[in-house]
């Protein structure tokens, strides 16, 4: 068991730019989730999926935010047009989720975002 | 809808102090509480969580009470190390078991 990874852990791009981010879960793990963390605050919820399907996407997730998790494995999140709004760390994390699991959500080293 | 407050920081202690960092939460139904913790340049990390009244959830010496009449989880150590010294998130989880909120977060500095 690996833990949950990220992919890129850090992100430079300039206002306009479309980014994606990778999240591999821990294996067999059939929940994962997507947060966002700006400095000084505690992370809030964007989205989350039950295997590949997404099943709450967070008034905060405007149109230019995009996820995707095609087989139930490994998830993207992209965001198009970047605005400097964007600048956050963007974590995610998952859980096992199943009558008489914990659900504990375990969360990743997440992928520090920088628009410029 | 359901939202966590913490005491904000920075807490400065110094070495074998005590440690209490308040939280109180409003949610509907029977929410799970946790805290997590996160040591500088490293992520998120469960320390210790209550899923029903009255639960104390306890990990590395720290202990939090899961008061359902004060709608509190309290976070509390004996005696800090300069260890100890991170940021601590105060997070519930809603009944239907889906996603986390959290407190805006409380740093602790333990100084030797």
């Amino acid at each position: 068991d690996t833990g949950v990874s990220q992919n890129p852990r850090h992100k430079i791009t300039k206002r306009g730019q479309n980014v994606t981010f990778r999240c591999d879960p821990i294996s067999e793990h059939n929940r994962l989730y997507w947060y966002r963390q700006t400095l000084g605050q505690g992370p809030e919820f964007l989205t989350y999926f039950q295997n590949e399907a997404q099943l709450e996407k967070s008034r905060l997730l405007s149109d230019r935010f995009s996820a995707e998790r095609p087989k139930g494995s490994f998830s993207t999140l992209e965001i198009q047009r970047t605005e400097q709004g964007d600048s956050a760390m963007y974590l995610c994390a998952s859980s096992l989720s199943g009558q008489g699991r914990s659900e504990t959500q375990y969360f990743g080293p997440g992928t520090r975002l920088l628009v410029l | 809808g359901d939202s966590v407050t913490q005491m904000e920081g920075p807490v400065t202690l110094s070495e074998e102090a005590f440690l209490t960092i308040n939280c109180t939460y409003t949610a509907t139904g029977y929410p799970s509480l946790f805290w997590y913790v996160q040591y500088p340049g490293e992520g998120l990390q469960l320390l210790l969580k209550a899923t029903k009244a009255d639960d104390k959830g306890s990990n590395k010496g720290f202990e939090a009470t899961y008061r359902k009449e004060t709608t509190s989880f309290h976070l509390e150590k004996g005696s800090v190390q300069v260890s100890d010294s991170a940021v601590y998130f105060c997070a519930l989880r809603d009944a239907a078991g889906n996603k986390l909120t959290f407190g805006g977060g409380t740093r602790v500095l333990v100084k030797p």
